[in-house]
């Protein structure tokens, strides 16, 4: 299974908003609702901020938001605060019944 | 919340095999799908394998020829054997939980740093 496509790196000035996108194919993101999004510190296990596309876990901020379309998922996290700043992966269940995880995004806080 | 931690050699010798085991603290391990993920230095996030409690089990593709998940429940413990190791096993490896059928993993462990060196 092949990792899902996500840009390297995003950026955005405090208060703005930014969108990572997430593609995959029909066998994961396209054919399923069941894709994740995780926040990663350095040095720190990752952190689900949205699974089943757009929903969000207790205690995340509704800054962070989910949606697909086709094979690509996206991100968009609104009011960019610096605390932000980190990695993020999505996660897709295959027609395997297994996870792929996309190539992660940093995020910079300019 | 669910607890995990892991456990195990961090130093492996390569072509030998590196053995993991992840400890439920909350008595939830029939309850859960249980998962191994791993994060070589530097680079992204690669799911390994995940075992539920009726002993229903699946791998990655690309590894499943040399992966071994298994579940000890009395003990709340689950394992991962990975075999033939080489240095790009070299990786942090995770313990995680997925609820449900299994769609998300939700909890993780913190993780432990295994390399592969002679």
């Amino acid at each position: 299974q092949s990792a899902l496509t996500q840009p390297a790196s995003v950026s955005g000035s405090p208060g703005q908003s930014i969108t990572i996108s997430c593609t995959g194919t029909s066998s994961d993101v396209g054919g399923y609702k069941y894709v994740s999004w995780y926040q990663q510190y350095p040095d720190n296990a990752p952190k689900l901020m949205i699974y089943d596309v757009s929903s969000r876990p207790s205690g995340v901020s509704n800054r962070f938001s989910g949606s697909k379309s086709g094979n690509t998922a996206s991100l968009t996290i609104s009011g960019l605060q610096a605390e932000d700043e980190a990695d993020y992966y999505c996660s897709s269940y295959t027609s395997r019944s297994t996870h792929v995880f996309g190539t992660g995004t940093k995020v910079t806080v300019l | 919340q669910v607890q995990l931690q892991e456990s195990g050699p961090r130093l492996v010798k390569p072509s030998e095999t590196l053995s993991l085991t992840c400890t439920v603290s909350d008595g939830s391990i029939s309850s859960y799908y249980w998962s191994w993920l791993r994060q070589p230095p530097g680079k992204g996030l690669e799911w390994i394998a995940y075992i539920f409690h009726t002993g229903n089990t699946n791998y990655n593709p690309s590894l499943k020829s040399r992966v071994t998940i298994s579940m000890d429940t009395p003990k709340s413990q689950f394992s991962l054997k990975l075999s033939s190791v080489t240095a790009a096993d070299t990786a942090v490896y995770y313990c995680a939980a997925c609820g449900g059928d299994c769609y998300t993993v939700d909890h993780w462990g913190q993780g432990t740093l295994v390399t592969v060196s002679s």
